[in-house]
């Protein structure tokens, strides 16, 4: 199985802020990587497909970067409706599986 | 609009069955797949399986094979999760989701349901 581990597990940031989160991949997975924010109790919303695809109808201000086993998710300026968790996931291979989350918190 | 609209909360006892339903609106239902996914309290979310929608075909993680079934019924537009042998350990909230025709991301998903195990 692919393991997926993002760091850092908890951001606190400010609005107006630059945040990256990372995500690595325990062996290649090609540009075969998502980005998916959650808030609490409710589905994830997926943002970005192929490593750096922007899904419609989300803000420019995210975006995606990376190939094989490195990946991250920038927010170029943090908005309120930001804070929430965001989660990778690979789809090169059955067993899809996701990383652990990163929480955006408010600073 | 793409809807999936899951059956509400449960409760059971451990050793017990619980079936999830997840019913589509929006879109032809048999052109998509439909999977799975859960989310124990606190933890990363966690495929189980998915079902041609088409066919019937269905495919488990290992972790949930001979416990888990997956199955559709095509003229109400309605995907089913069906875990058996409960513990507490499968306390979570189950997600139905839609991928895309040709890769396993997840493009619309349910509400969520939460199944809670306790004796």
């Amino acid at each position: 199985d692919i393991q997926m581990t993002q760091s850092p597990s908890t951001l606190s940031a400010s609005i107006g802020d630059r945040v990256t989160i990372t995500c690595r991949a325990s062996q290649s997975i090609s540009g075969w990587l998502a980005w998916y924010q959650q808030k609490p109790g409710k589905a994830p919303k997926l943002l970005i497909s192929e490593a750096s695809s922007l899904e419609s109808g989300v803000p420019s201000r995210f975006s995606g970067s990376g190939y094989g086993t490195e990946f991250t998710l920038t927010i170029s300026s943090l908005q309120p409706d930001d804070f929430a968790t965001y989660y990778c996931q690979q789809y090169n291979s059955y067993l899809y599986t996701f990383g652990q989350g990163t929480k955006l918190e408010i600073k | 609009q793409v809807q999936l609209v899951q059956s509400g909360a449960e409760v059971k006892k451990p050793g017990a069955s619980v079936k999830v339903s997840c019913e589509a609106s929006g879109y032809s239902f048999t052109r998509y797949a439909i999977h799975w996914v859960r989310q124990a309290p606190g933890q990363r979310l966690e495929w189980m399986g998915w079902i041609n929608t088409g066919d019937g075909r269905t495919k488990y993680s290992q972790k949930f094979q001979g416990r888990v079934t997956i199955t559709r019924d095509s003229r109400a537009s309605t995907a089913y999760i069906e875990v058996r042998r409960l513990t507490s350990e499968d306390t979570a909230v189950y997600f139905c989701a839609r991928s895309r025709p040709t890769v396993t991301l997840f493009e619309y998903w349910g509400q969520g349901t939460l199944v809670t195990v306790s004796s």
